[in-house]
Formats: structure tokens, C-alpha cells, sequence
């Protein structure tokens, strides 16, 4: 089994500031995924990124970056120059690869606040 | 390429009444999942296809929900009879080596 635990319920920031989304996970599985996830008010969830366990390099897409530390079983999210369009709820998920490739398991979430 | 299609967006009901809601997956996909996500919470899987057969349903309460791929593409997903506490989001996903994708999301309200 998988768990997903996000400890921070609510995070703000400045507009063109950075700030960084916590997540811890935990999972018996040596081959696996993890994910972050952007939820805006229409509850669309939209694939922000996304990193393999089994690579060692950090990744990134735009202004999104991660922290991954494996050992720790840690995976934060960092977004660089927010802008008021990245305000939502983000939530890290997990899957187990293989055959549970896909099938996630997801934190609470955190609502973001981008202030003008 | 067309993503996640999901009908109806927003259905209210009454109680002990039956609701049925309607996905299309991103082309292609051969697995395709229903979430349930009550407010304030993150979605939890109901049920996992691979083209028309369930991968996992352990978390379906199959006393009320029912789910169905026949054809291996569109999937629908019904509850009957619909309980206060099933008001949510439905959200259906579909996903390849890429990531998982999910689609807009179908709003449930049972009075």
C-alpha cells in the first residue's frame, strides 16, 4: 500500500516570488512514480509534473521543478515566478509502476494563494 | 489530441434516486479509471480498467455503484440508489506511459 501525505493545508505567495510545496510518501514498491498535480476552481486535474524513482535527476518543466530525495522519501514541489493563473489546489500523488502503473494514490492537497 | 470526455458536468438528485455518468478516453488508452473526490479531500480511486475487464474494484461500494467498459473505450458508471454521502466529483482518467490524464469531472449532488 501507498501513502501520500501533503502537511501543508494552505501556502501563499507573491506574484514573480518562488515557493515550494512539501509532500512525503511512503511505498513498499522499488519501481515507482510520483506526481504533481494542479486542481483550479473547475476541479480539472491537470498533470503538472511528473518523475520517475529509478531516475536520480531532478525533474522539470518550466518554471515547475522538484526536490526529490528518495531516501527520504520526500518530493516537493518548487514553482519559480508564480503567476496568478498558478493558483489552485496541488496535489502529489503516487503509483506503484507495473501493472499499478497509473492507478494513484493522492494527499490531501494544498491551496495555493498567489497575492498581486 | 482530444482529452478525457465526461457527461454530464453537474447533476443534482434526490436521495434513493439512480444517476449514471458517461466517459470517453484519450484515444488509444487501454486503462481507464473512476475517482471519487468529495470536497476538501484528494480523489480516491472506485475502479480500474484494462480495455473491458476490471483491474481493481476493491474500493466500489458494489452494493449501490456500478461500472462497465463493454467495448473497451467509453465507460459508464452508475449509482443506484444515490446516498447524501455520495455527493462529489466523479472523475474519470485515462492513462499511457505519459502520465495519467484526467477529464473535467462530473459534479454530484444528492438532496
Amino acid at each position: 500500500a501507498q501513502t501520500v501525505t501533503q502537511s501543508q493545508p494552505e501556502m501563499s505567495v507573491q506574484e514573480a516570488e518562488t515557493v515550494t510545496l512539501s509532500c512525503t510518501y511512503d511505498t513498499s514498491e522499488s519501481d515507482y512514480y510520483l506526481f504533481w498535480y494542479k486542481q483550479p476552481p473547475s476541479r480539472q486535474m491537470i498533470l503538472v509534473i511528473r518523475q520517475e524513482a529509478y531516475k536520480q535527476q531532478n525533474a522539470t518543466e518550466n518554471r515547475f521543478s522538484v526536490n526529490f530525495q528518495k531516501a527520504a522519501k520526500s518530493f516537493s514541489l518548487k514553482i519559480s515566478d508564480s503567476q496568478l493563473g498558478d493558483a489552485a489546489m496541488y496535489f502529489c500523488a503516487s503509483d506503484a509502476g507495473g501493472t499499478s502503473y497509473g492507478k494513484l494514490t493522492f494527499g490531501q492537497g494544498t491551496i495555493l494563494t498567489v497575492h498581486p | 489530441e482530444a482529452g478525457v470526455a465526461q457527461s454530464p458536468r453537474y447533476k443534482i438528485i434526490e436521495k434513493r434516486q439512480s444517476v449514471a455518468f458517461w466517459c470517453n478516453p484519450i484515444s488509444g488508452h487501454a486503462t481507464l479509471y473512476w475517482y471519487q473526490q468529495i470536497l476538501g479531500q484528494g480523489p480516491k480511486l472506485l475502479i480500474q480498467f484494462q480495455n473491458n475487464g476490471v483491474v481493481d474494484d476493491s474500493q466500489l461500494p458494489k452494493d449501490r455503484f456500478s461500472a462497465e467498459r463493454l467495448k473497451g473505450v467509453d465507460s459508464t458508471l452508475k449509482i443506484q440508489p444515490a446516498k447524501l454521502e455520495d455527493s462529489a466529483v466523479y472523475l474519470c482518467a485515462s492513462s499511457s506511459h505519459t502520465g495519467t490524464y484526467f477529464g473535467p469531472g462530473t459534479r454530484l449532488t444528492v438532496l
